[in-house]
């Protein structure tokens, strides 16, 4: 079945350094979101992606639809003890189609 | 605006008890709605989704069923609950394509 790959699967930053991970994919998508879960909580969407090519930022988040519409990146600048969580890529085909969620990065981050 | 309630937050049930937990969506008409599961430290496993009244798809072979005796109401059950039930179970909704979280069940089978 069509899968998406999250590297790096963890990440331990000191606070203030920026923060880069990605999604991708074997197959084409036409819609790229991505997520953060909160520890006990449920996943929030942070960014979603409709374009190839489309940057899109929400504060210190940026996220960018791949060229070849086979990935995804999402950049967190100046980071902060509040982005400690999982984030969670997820590509949809068409509105027709099921979501398809990547593994998750866990990101901690040291004060 | 839209809001999702799912309930209860935290739930322990003995092996071999039934299980019923419900998810209803306000503030929207005709939503796509899903059951997913995470296990501890796991990505998200799709168990259920339906587009509309009495209209549901399975994911995966498994010990759960779903319902939706209403528009904007789900309800995950199971007759006989198995160990390996236990999980972080999420229903979510969608009209476009990105799927809107509610805040979980924390379900431990003992």
């Amino acid at each position: 079945g069509q899968q998406l790959n999250q590297s790096p699967q963890s990440m331990f930053i000191q606070e203030g350094e920026d923060v880069s991970m990605n999604c991708t994919s074997s197959s084409i998508f036409n819609t790229w979101l991505w997520y953060k879960q909160d520890p006990g909580e449920g996943p929030v969407l942070l960014i979603a992606l409709y374009k190839a090519g489309e940057l899109t930022s929400n504060g210190r988040l940026t996220a960018q639809f791949g060229i070849t519409r086979k990935d995804s990146f999402l950049n967190i600048s100046a980071s902060i003890p509040s982005d400690v969580g999982i984030y969670f890529c997820a590509g949809v085909k068409t509105s027709y189609d099921k979501v398809i969620f990547g593994p998750g990065t866990s990101l901690s981050v040291i004060p | 605006s839209q809001t999702i309630h799912q309930w209860p937050a935290t739930l322990v049930q003995p092996v071999g008890s039934p299980l019923s937990l419900e998810c209803t969506v306000e503030g929207t008409s005709n939503p796509n709605l899903y059951w997913y599961r995470q296990a501890a430290g796991r990505g998200l496993q799709l168990l259920f989704y339906s587009v509309g009244i009495g209209q549901i798809s399975s994911e995966v072979p498994q010990n759960l069923s779903a319902s939706r005796p209403q528009d904007r109401q789900f309800i995950l059950s199971s007759k006989k609950l198995l160990l390996s039930d236990s999980g972080f179970y999420l229903c979510a909704w969608s009209e476009v394509p990105a799927p809107f979280f509610g805040q979980g069940t924390r379900l431990t089978v003992v």
